[in-house]
């Protein structure tokens, strides 16, 4: 199957604290794995993306996590601000096919 | 930089009309144009893509008969939803890539039907 899917559907954070978002894949061939922020009334927005030659990646405050074995990839915000409140959804892609979405995480970051 | 332009960002249009969307390419070759909708607070559905060249994938639900696309070049791809009516709605949007997977989003297409 094609199917990514994305947990927590809502999180809400204290400004400061770290933020977990968690998707899972199904088609073992998923080679690329972007995440999207997608502000009201905005387009997504890449901030991140891992390849499958990479377990871990890290830029500016985000880290993804990527385990193959367990299909399972993770984005993490550390130290929140409230302008990190936004949608926040992750998908996948196998050899250069058009990515599937998760169903996206609205994250709200409280001062 | 990459970017897409897309356009138009909005339109009404009468249950039963049609909406024809455009995706332009700047700065990189869009060999693969995916098209997405995202329905009311819902997630991305893709709706097809487009690699030029080749044929145009849709995926199931949807059809050429009623998102006939375009993708003559590599800077340039359209789309048009045929006889919309209400469960059409949402926010289209197109995504060029390089052909790396990467996928530089337009800004939308939104669509409401009376």
């Amino acid at each position: 199957g094609e199917q990514v899917e994305q947990l927590p559907s809502i999180l809400r954070v204290q400004e400061g604290s770290s933020a977990s978002i968690n998707c899972t894949y199904e088609n073992s061939a998923s080679n690329y794995f972007p995440w999207y922020k997608q502000e009201p009334g905005e387009n997504p927005k890449l901030i991140i993306d891992i390849r499958s030659n990479m377990e871990r990646k890290q830029t500016q405050g985000l880290i993804v996590l990527l385990d193959k074995k367990a299909k399972r990839f993770s984005l993490h915000i550390t130290d929140t601000q409230p302008g990190d409140s936004a949608m926040y959804f992750c998908a996948a892609s196998a050899n250069n096919n058009a990515p599937r979405f998760g169903a996206g995480t609205k994250l709200s970051v409280k001062p | 930089g990459a970017l897409v332009y897309q356009y138009p960002r909005r339109t009404i249009c009468k249950s039963g009309t049609s909406m024809r969307m455009e995706c332009q390419a700047v700065g990189f070759q869009a060999t693969s144009v995916a098209w997405y909708r995202q329905s009311p607070q819902k997630t991305f559905e893709l709706i097809a893509l487009s690699t030029v060249n080749s044929a145009i994938k849709y995926e199931q639900n949807f059809t050429q008969e009623k998102f006939p696309i375009s993708h003559p070049n590599l800077s340039f791809s359209s789309m048009t939803v045929l006889n919309a009516y209400l469960e059409d709605r949402g926010l289209y949007l197109c995504g060029a890539s390089r052909n790396t997977g990467q996928l530089y989003f337009g800004e939308g297409s939104k669509l409401t039907v009376l």
